[in-house]
């Protein structure tokens, strides 16, 4: 059971901005770095942002992160058919030593 | 190319064992952590284990601990994943990931493909 609460799906038509909450605690988000994934359908997930708001090589700049208190956003604007996956936070969870995803959230391009 | 691919999947009877292998590619392996993760079909990703770079330190999920063992060979390349006790929530796809930091930053930089465990009678 995951410790970190996604909304469900967020749909918006092209071009448009969507963003992603991610509600965790003290012990995890309020204390640790966030990371999100990008997960297409059918495949591997992939890492999309890492230190809350840092973007790997090759991610585009329509994706940013940021972090206040216990939550995380992801935010994608200019969104695009190919932005339509799964995505997911995750970060370390001190008080129980273990690493804890969010629960996901659905993309769909209206 | 720096890649892990995943083998050792299959169909296995409640209570079975499987072992799992993970091989890395194009980087050092004994420089990093790793750590598997789990997916059940259509539903989100669960963490499993993470073992550090010289074995310092090895975590595991309360829903694998004491049935679950993560490993690894450098010499080898190779990060493995011995699964007792199977029972039929275990069923999954279980995915190798990379620590990019080498410490327990938590950040997943490079996943392999995943392998298919299945725990059916």
């Amino acid at each position: 059971q995951s410790v970190l609460t996604q909304p469900p799906s967020v749909s918006a038509p092209p071009g448009q901005r969507v963003t992603i909450s991610c509600s965790g605690s003290s012990s995890n988000i309020g204390n640790n770095y966030v990371s999100w994934y990008q997960q297409l359908p059918g495949t591997a997930p992939k890492l999309l942002l890492y230190d809350n708001d840092k973007r790997p090589s090759g991610i585009p700049d329509r994706f940013s992160g940021s972090k206040s208190g216990t939550s995380a956003t992801l935010a994608i604007t200019g969104l695009q058919t190919g932005d339509e996956a799964d995505y997911y936070c995750g970060t370390w969870d001190s008080g129980l030593s273990v690493y804890v995803f969010g629960t996901g959230t659905k993309v769909t391009v209206l | 190319e720096v890649q892990l691919v995943e083998s050792g999947g299959g169909l296995v009877k409640p209570g079975g064992s499987l072992r799992l292998s993970c091989a890395a590619f194009g980087f050092t392996v004994s420089s990093f952590s790793f750590n598997w993760v789990r997916q059940t079909p259509g539903k989100g990703l669960e963490w499993v284990s993470s073992l550090s770079s010289r074995n310092y330190y090895m975590y595991y999920a309360d829903s694998v601990k004491g049935r679950f063992t993560i490993s690894r060979d450098d010499a080898k390349h190779s990060v493995y994943l011995q699964m007792n006790s199977l029972r039929a929530d275990d069923t999954a796809v279980y995915y190798c990931a990379r620590d990019m930091w080498g410490g327990n930053s938590g950040v997943y930089d490079i996943w392999g493909q995943g392998t298919m465990v299945i725990v059916s009678s």
